[in-house]
């Protein structure tokens, strides 16, 4: 398996609800990465895991909340969100966190009404 | 700190004609630089990275330290390689993370 996949493709939630996304890899890869992607703009870096144990986190509100139950699974956990946090959400792994190519999910899109 | 320019947000070219993707980076470092690609309805995708110095679907980028370019180009446009083409920049030191330009949709009519 040579894919980062990523569930659900869609999401849409109230601000009140608690959501999570879902990203799998059988790589063997022991870097993985969420990103924020809002519409025509460039992926933006909100967390990064490295050997499981959370390496970066880009001061991201803690209504966004990452786990990496294991090397390879990442989740993020989302409460209380606001509509502007509407976007798509990657997620990424690399072999390691280092000059290693990163591999892309195919994304979650997140509606917050 | 650093920062990825990608001056423009849209090049449109005719098949057949030269494509050149501008991409300038700041970074005090050694950088590693990356092109990636996003097709319609696809994932984001690596395209090249500069160490490995690869020509790609026709496309290369050569590293211009002196510039602080790093500018994707091919010959030769083909209607499929019509995507949002986004530059990234990876850091040496600390927690290295990749940095991406706002990147250029490049469309290729035929």
């Amino acid at each position: 398996d040579t894919e980062v996949t990523q569930t659900p493709k869609h999401l849409v939630m109230g601000m009140t609800n608690k959501k999570s996304l879902k990203c799998e890899q059988h790589m063997g890869h022991r870097a993985m990465y969420w990103y924020k992607q809002k519409a025509k703009k460039p992926p933006e870096l909100m967390f990064v895991y490295s050997y499981e144990k959370l390496s970066i986190n880009e001061s991201v509100p803690s209504r966004f909340s990452p786990e990496c139950p294991n090397s390879s699974l990442l989740n993020l956990h989302l409460h209380a969100l606001q509509p502007e946090d509407s976007a798509l959400y990657l997620c990424a792994s690399s072999q390691s966190h280092s000059l290693d190519t990163q591999y892309f999910g195919p994304g979650t899109r997140l509606t917050v009404l | 700190a650093q920062r990825v320019t990608q001056p423009e947000k849209l090049l449109s070219v005719f098949k057949g004609a030269p494509v050149e993707l501008k991409c300038n980076y700041s970074y005090s470092g050694s950088p590693e630089l990356f092109w990636y690609v996003q097709y319609s309805r696809q994932r984001l995708q690596l395209l090249l990275r500069h160490i490995s110095r690869e020509s790609i679907k026709g496309f290369t980028a050569d590293l211009n330290k002196g510039e602080t370019s790093f500018h994707l180009k091919k010959p030769f446009a083909q209607e499929e390689d019509s995507a949002m083409y986004y530059c990234a920049l990876k850091t040496d030191t600390g927690f290295q993370k990749l940095v991406f330009g706002t990147g250029t949709r490049l469309l290729v009519s035929p």
